[in-house]
């Protein structure tokens, strides 16, 4: 079945500091892969998305390249804020009607300044 | 101008108790969908409707009964609490032939006691 792995955390990094979370995925076929983030008592809000390989997904800095060869979508930022400190989700959505989000189980980054 | 609401935002009952969870989308979208977050934030989806259909119906227990009037809301209703139903439900929509992301509201905390 698909399923989506994501580096374990927390994650504790200084202000300014390079980020990156590992996703990998399982799935057959050509999913959609998403990142989203969690902050502190919220909801969960996309972050960023790409439909198909070779894609780049970019917003507030961060960004993330669907690699069908590794099957992989990491997250990066190249310098972090104390704002950034969340929880951030990998997902996948399988490119067939009738599906929904899978989720990796999450990665707590915590920034300090 | 929400776009996905759920209510109540926090929830706690007594084990036994029967309680519900609402939820509508003014996004025009045709899926909503129902995940639960445990202690450990691992997101899991449970139910999908697709214009009042019930097209996803994950492992959980027929104590949880979700019911859509309409394509704009979906309800879940939870008979006979247990302790183990303490988690955070959150309640999203999207469009099922898109495949695109997934829109999520705010989260309810229910906590069992």
């Amino acid at each position: 079945g698909n399923s989506v792995t994501q580096m374990e955390g927390p994650v504790t990094l200084s202000e300014e500091a390079f980020l990156t979370i590992n996703c990998t995925y399982t799935a057959t076929g050509y999913p959609s892969l998403f990142w989203y983030v969690q902050y502190p008592g919220e909801g969960l809000q996309l972050l960023l998305k790409a439909t198909k390989a070779d894609d780049k997904g970019s917003n507030k800095g961060f960004e993330a390249t669907y690699r069908k060869e590794t099957t992989s979508f990491h997250l990066e930022k190249g310098s972090v804020q104390v704002s950034d400190s969340a929880v951030y989700f990998c997902a996948l959505m399988a490119n067939q009607a009738g599906t929904a989000l899978i989720f990796g189980k999450g990665t707590t980054l915590s920034v300090s300044s | 101008d929400t776009a996905v609401s759920q209510t109540p935002k926090y929830l706690v009952t007594q084990m036994g108790n029967d309680k519900s969870i609402k939820c509508e989308q003014n996004l025009g979208h045709d899926t909503m969908y129902w995940y639960k977050q445990d202690s450990k934030k691992f997101l899991k989806i449970m139910f999908s409707y697709n214009n009042k259909e019930l097209i996803i119906n994950e492992t959980v227990p027929n104590r949880f009964s979700p019911k859509s009037p309409d394509k704009a809301h979906l309800n879940l209703h939870i008979n006979s609490l247990e302790l183990g139903d303490s988690a955070v439900y959150f309640c999203a929509s999207g469009d099922r032939f898109a495949n695109t992301e997934a829109f999520f509201g705010q989260g309810t905390r229910l906590t069992v006691v």
